[in-house]
Parts: C-alpha cells; sequence; structure tokens
C-alpha cells in the first residue's frame, strides 16, 4: 500500500536558519515525491517533485528536497528560513501504477523572527 | 483557464440543505481530485475522476455524498442534508494522468453549515 509519514505536527525554525520538514514513504513501484506549500485560507501550491535523476531536488522559493532510497525519505531543506515561509507544508507520493496522490498530514512551520 | 478555478469560494447553508460545489480544473487534465480539509487538518481524500469515471470513491463519508464530471471537464460535488461536521474547505485538484506530473489545485470551497 502506499502511504506518506510526516512524523513531525510542527516545527519551529529561528529566521535565518536552515530547515527541514521531514517525510517518508512506502511505495509498491518507482516513487514520485512531491512537496506543497499551503498558506492560510489558501489552496495548495506546488514546490517541487523528484522524479528520478539527481537526489537533491530544487524548487520554488529556494527550497530543495533530498531523495533517500534506502531511507524511503523526500526531506524538504531551506538554507536559511524566512519569516514568510511559516506556512503548512505537506508531503505527497504518486505511485507509477496507480494516478491517485497519496498526502501525508502535514507539518506546520513557524519561523520565528 | 489558467489555473484550478472552484465556485463558490464560501458557502454557508443551514443544516439539512443541500449544497452543490463545483471544480472547473485545468484544460486537459484528465484526473480530477476532490479532498476535504477541516481546519488546521490534513487532506481527506473524497474521490477521484479519470476522465468522466470515477475508479476510486472511497473516500466518500456517506451516501449524502456524491460527485459526478462531464466533458472530461467540470466537476460537482454535491452534499445532500447537510450536517455540522460537514463544515469544512473542499479542495479540489487537477493533473495530467502521466505519474510524474504534479496536480495543482483550487483555492477551495469554505463551506459552513449553521
Amino acid at each position: 500500500a502506499q502511504s506518506v509519514a510526516q512524523p513531525e505536527d510542527q516545527v519551529n525554525v529561528a529566521e535565518g536558519n536552515p530547515l527541514t520538514v521531514k517525510c517518508t514513504y512506502s511505495v509498491s513501484g518507482n516513487p514520485y515525491l512531491f512537496w506543497y506549500v499551503q498558506y492560510p485560507n489558501r489552496g495548495l501550491q506546488f514546490l517541487l517533485k523528484y522524479i528520478t535523476g539527481d537526489n537533491l531536488v530544487k524548487g520554488s522559493y529556494g527550497f530543495e528536497a533530498e531523495f533517500n532510497k534506502s531511507q524511503t525519505s523526500f526531506h524538504l531543506k531551506k538554507p536559511s528560513a524566512l519569516v514568510s515561509d511559516s506556512a503548512l507544508y505537506f508531503c505527497a507520493v504518486r505511485d507509477s501504477g496507480v494516478n491517485q496522490f497519496y498526502f501525508g498530514t502535514g507539518t506546520s512551520l513557524t519561523v520565528i523572527p | 483557464g489558467a489555473g484550478v478555478s472552484q465556485s463558490p469560494s464560501n458557502k454557508v447553508t443551514e443544516k439539512g440543505k443541500d449544497v452543490e460545489l463545483r471544480c472547473d480544473p485545468i484544460s486537459g487534465h484528465t484526473a480530477l481530485y476532490w479532498y476535504r480539509q477541516r481546519l488546521g487538518q490534513g487532506l481527506e481524500f473524497l474521490i477521484y475522476f479519470q476522465g468522466n469515471s470515477a475508479p476510486d470513491k472511497s473516500g466518500l463519508p456517506s451516501d449524502r455524498f456524491s460527485a459526478e464530471r462531464t466533458g472530461e471537464s467540470v466537476s460537482t460535488l454535491t452534499i445532500q442534508r447537510t450536517q455540522q461536521e460537514d463544515s469544512a474547505v473542499y479542495l479540489c485538484a487537477s493533473s495530467f494522468l502521466t505519474a510524474n506530473t504534479e496536480a495543482f489545485f483550487g483555492q477551495g470551497t469554505r463551506l459552513t453549515v449553521v
């Protein structure tokens, strides 16, 4: 069965510090992995995705994510956090055999000035 | 259109009334998804369309919920005899069928049942 886990409901980080939002996945076929961000009262916005190739993926707003096949992880990272990065972040996986998206439960990121 | 459009953006209804929520996906997107998001919570999958067919309806909470899609385009989510626990934001997303493509989300419909 396909699934995604975001082990942290809440992450707090000081402005200017590096941030990491964790995600692990379980999928039977080739994993296609996605990160989305949701600002208050908004829909989800696509940040980045891993399809194949380089394990470090770069996306919007300075975010990047590292795919680790052996650890089945796809952690979201940013070298220097901004207050405006405070939002809800969702990890998702899409199985190559099924067109369904499986979302994690979300991680609320707060960047403290 | 340029993005996924949902209407209305906000809906307040009385308990027991029926409501219809509309989603206009991105043109050419064969896959369409409905999710429910309660305040401060994650996404709850409701239903998935491939074209006009719904191969996965497993997330519909009860028989009060139904959805259809026509012309491989517009989708309508209908909630009959609304209850207060139906209050949530209903999100629609669309994508190409190719597994390596992302989904694009609408802004959602905030439903409040009073």
